[in-house]
């Protein structure tokens, strides 16, 4: 149990486009999910908490305009890049917190976004 | 906020030997200690969390330590194998409890 998919896997974009990443906890309910970005070499950087049914929560220094976070069931949740830029190339990787473990994150495959 | 440092940053190990990863935490508020491999190209996969109530959990090959004294925990893997080379991180979630902080990360590379 507690599998999280994320799709896709992989996207490449135009800048200026927006992109769009889905989050699935495919066989337990996450009323929370948290979105990490990840360059190369680094740790894991928290972007947002998103919790079902209210506003994310966004970590300093993220754009909130920017990164916009759905997460409209208990199964899933998503990030939309807006107005994409080279600089927002990145792996992103969620993460779904399993009740009733409460503290315990799993997380997705990620997704490697390319914008040229 | 949390802070956590975790060491080294990079582990050569010959296989069959084992591998310590040490990781400190700030915020004595701290109550769960995961552990994550993260393989290139995927996300990370937990393999072994501590809750401050016990000071030692085993699984296998692995073994996590609590010293909530001094804050700090470490990651042990016994026996290490090619199959173990990978990035692994440790997090702390701080106070609030409901978001982790992640260490630095450490690569280890297990020879053959």
């Amino acid at each position: 149990g507690a599998v999280v998919s994320q799709h896709p896997s992989w996207v490449i974009c135009k800048s200026g486009t927006s992109v769009k990443i889905e989050c699935r906890s495919l066989d337990f309910q996450a009323t929370t999910m948290f979105w990490y970005r990840q360059f190369p070499k680094q740790s894991l950087m928290l972007m947002a908490t998103s919790n079902e049914g209210s506003k994310a929560t966004y970590e300093q220094g993220v754009e909130k305009d920017k990164f916009l976070i759905n997460h409209a069931s208990l199964t899933l949740s998503t990030l939309t890049v807006t107005s994409a830029h080279p600089e927002d190339s990145s792996f992103y990787i969620c993460s779904a917190r399993r009740l009733p473990e409460g503290d315990t994150q799993y997380f997705g495959p990620g997704t490697r976004l390319t914008v040229l | 906020g949390e802070n956590v440092e975790q060491h080294p940053s990079t582990l050569s190990v010959q296989e069959g030997d084992s591998a310590v990863i040490k990781c400190t935490y700030s915020d004595s508020a701290s109550n769960y200690f995961p552990w994550y491999k993260q393989e290139l190209g995927k996300g990370p996969q937990l393999i072994i969390d501590i809750r401050s109530n016990v000071g030692e959990k085993k699984d296998q090959r692995i073994a996590v330590t609590l010293n909530k004294t001094a804050k700090h925990f470490s990651l042990h893997i016994t026996e290490t194998q090619p199959e173990d080379s990978a990035v692994y991180f440790c997090a702390a979630p701080g106070a609030a409890g409901n978001k982790l902080t992640f260490g630095g990360g450490t690569r280890v590379l297990v020879k053959p």
